[in-house]
């Protein structure tokens, strides 16, 4: 049972404007959140991350929303850049757990 | 390079052999995690060590999978007889506080 889901597998946005990319889950003990950007034949990179005390937290170009009510979470990047062009994955865990939960990956293709 | 490093990075495997993958966490990470990645799926959770500890092996998907982090630093996965079904990438992360960071990975094939 997917507990947290990217149901978009795949986003293209032009140079410049804004990406936004979703994320939702279903375990409600989750508390904090990571972003993880993923180039080919590469592991997983941090991005950006938000506890469950914060409803937004901003890095840069990069932004994170969380909506706990809601159960969701987005990462804004604006402006988008070509360079960015990545599989992004959300994650989640719990205080009393160790693990993370992992969304399937969404696709971003910035077009120049 | 301070990141996590995983060895091999590809491995090819028959049926039926065994296999061990390697990873060097970052320097002074306490924690360690294992990952399975499926193609087009995220990351899966195998195993969590605490220095040498293995504190939680929930996620591994059969007795055939093993993993050891004897001294508390360097870690191995191994995967016995293994199955074609065992095909993926193996994730490594070692993290300090919250944020795991990752390695390369293993892209394991088993034909």
């Amino acid at each position: 049972d997917q507990q947290v889901k990217q149901n978009s597998p795949s986003l293209s946005v032009q140079e410049g404007r804004i990406s936004i990319l979703n994320c939702d889950y279903t375990n409600s003990m989750f508390d904090y959140f990571l972003w993880y950007k993923k180039y080919p034949a590469e592991g997983p990179t941090f991005l950006i991350s938000i506890s469950s005390i914060k409803d937004k937290n901003e890095d840069g170009r990069f932004t994170v929303f969380l909506n706990k009510s809601a159960k969701h979470l987005s990462l804004h990047i604006v402006p988008s850049q070509p360079g960015d062009s990545a599989v992004y994955f959300c994650a989640a865990s719990a205080h009393t757990g160790n693990q993370f939960y992992f969304g399937t990956g969404t696709s971003l293709t910035v077009i120049p | 390079g301070a990141g996590v490093s995983q060895s091999p990075r590809y491995k090819v495997a028959k049926r039926g052999q065994d296999v061990a993958l390697r990873c060097d966490p970052i320097s002074g990470h306490v924690s360690l995690f294992w990952y399975q990645q499926a193609l087009g799926q995220g990351p899966e959770f195998l195993t969590y060590f605490q220095n040498e500890a293995q504190l939680d092996k929930s996620g591994l998907p059969s007795d055939r999978f093993f993993a050891e982090r004897p001294e508390g630093s360097v870690s191995t996965l191994k995967i016995q007889r293994t199955q074609q079904e065992d095909s993926a990438v193996y994730l490594c992360a070692s993290s300090r506080e919250e944020t795991q960071y990752f390695g390369p990975g293993t892209r394991l094939l088993v034909l």
